[in-house]
């Protein structure tokens, strides 16, 4: 089945810097990715759709200059935190699709972000 | 607005069957799924219903009602480590996922 990679899976910074995760289909290609937050003891918030080769589309209320998402080729989709502040700490998790909706949307193990 | 609606626990002994209800109000309708989420790990996919009716995989199945807005996921046998979250997400007429809140499923021996 299809397989999404995600890295770093937990990384600890310091408030002011940034952060980049990635997030690659490994075994087909994904002109969308989706890139989603969660909360603790929450549901899934998308933050913004990765499409290859365009400029993402966000969700109301992300930063876009905060989140950049940047889609280099149809198997890498990547997610910079910039600036990073202490409130920017959650779990963030990338998806995409394989073929038909019957597939489901494959996620990537997530990437556990804390900002001190 | 668009609305899903899923209870936020449930309790069930190993061995046993449960049923995890969802309801949905949403614009336009392309399908349902539902995912299983462990602590700490990201969602893996469970079903996919389009269609009416119930769709089984093994130990789960899903059972869908576009009429009444309604689907329910049943496992049966639970195990210990069907302990988890179960999401439901629909899929509108802009073919964006829509997840409900998530169902905390708690399994005692």
């Amino acid at each position: 089945g299809a397989v999404v990679s995600q890295h770093p899976s937990r990384v600890i910074c310091k408030s002011g810097t940034s952060v980049k995760i990635e997030c690659r289909s490994l075994d087909f290609q994904a002109t969308t990715m989706f890139w989603y937050r969660q909360f603790p003891k929450k549901s899934l918030m998308l933050m913004a759709t990765s499409n290859e080769g365009s400029k993402a589309t966000y969700e109301q209320g992300v930063e876009k200059d905060k989140f950049l998402i940047n889609h280099a080729s149809l198997t890498l989709s990547t997610l910079t935190v910039t600036s990073a502040h202490p409130e920017d700490s959650s779990f963030y998790i990338c998806s995409a699709r394989e073929g038909q909706a019957d597939y489901g949307y494959t996620f990537g193990s997530g990437t556990r972000l804390t900002v001190v | 607005g668009q609305n899903i609606d899923q209870p936020t626990e449930m309790t069930a002994t190993e061995g046993a069957i449960v049923q995890i209800n969802c309801t949905y109000q949403t614009s336009g309708f392309n399908g349902l799924f539902w995912y299983q989420q462990h602590a700490g790990e990201a969602p893996t996919f469970l079903s996919y219903n389009v269609l009416d009716g119930l769709e089984e995989k093994g130990r789960f199945s899903s059972f869908l009602s576009r009429s009444k807005g309604y689907s329910y996921l049943l496992l049966k046998e639970l195990q210990m480590k069907d302990s988890a979250s179960y999401l439901c997400a629909v899929m509108d007429s802009n073919y964006q996922l829509i997840w409900g809140a998530g169902t905390k499923l708690i399994i005692k021996p």
